[in-house]
């Protein structure tokens, strides 16, 4: 089972314009990771949150996490073409596994 | 340095053969993971290994097996394929556990089932 979900499943956006997606999950956590994927290869790893933080950046990433609302939503500002890629949000509980959620599909239009 | 290697990258079994995958970390990895990417069951977690012991398996039959070496190189195993098998199946190291600063990724084997 999965224990994050991310919303919307698809988006699409202009170049330069922000991307937002949000992802929510059921139990307490130790951390919050976001990944991307092209094309079906590896996933690539963004940004780790932890649950005592609040907001995080890198680059043109912020990521923030509500652990009261079970929430966390990812900003990619100033979106580039490279930026096309499925984005998962995956959730870390100190048991050496990541349960990922079904991920947002980013089509970033030239 | 050099990433997470996995190989080989594309593979094709017919149903009933066993397949084994193999996954190189990044030196110095001692934690390795696997998981299984299928578009209908998305990111699955298979096991992660951390020197040479399972720590922890996920929700998948016993013909879905793993191991680690003492050099931190992990195969797994999967016996008796079926054509839900089929799948991108995807190796990650980390450094510290578990996965405190998150995971690296190897570039995955696609796994066809025929």
């Amino acid at each position: 089972s999965q224990q994050g979900e991310e919303d919307p499943q698809a988006l699409s956006i202009q170049e330069g314009e922000n991307a937002t997606m949000n992802c929510s999950y059921k139990t307490s956590i130790n951390n919050l990771q976001w990944y991307r994927q092209n094309s079906g290869r590896g996933l690539v790893h963004l940004i780790l949150i932890r649950s005592n933080e609040r907001e995080k950046h890198s680059g043109r990433l912020r990521v923030t996490l509500d652990t009261s609302k079970k929430s966390s939503s990812l900003l990619i500002t100033a979106s580039r073409a490279a930026d096309t890629a499925s984005y998962f949000c995956a959730t870390g509980v100190n048991d050496y596994k990541l349960s990922f959620g079904a991920g947002t599909t980013v089509t970033v239009r030239a | 340095k050099a990433g997470v290697t996995q190989t080989p990258r594309y593979l094709i079994k017919t149903r009933g053969q066993q397949v084994t995958l193999s996954c190189s970390p990044i030196s110095g990895h001692r934690s390795v993971s696997w998981y299984q990417q299928t578009p209908g069951q998305g990111l699955q977690f298979l096991f992660e290994y951390f020197s040479e012991t399972q720590r922890n398996k996920g929700n998948f039959p016993g013909r879905f097996s793993g191991r680690q070496f003492s050099n931190s190189r992990s195969e797994m195993n999967v016996s008796t394929l079926e054509l839900g098998d089929s799948a991108l199946y995807l190796c990650a190291s980390s450094s510290k556990s578990p996965g405190g600063d998150g995971y690296t990724f190897g570039s995955g084997t696609r796994l066809t089932v025929v």
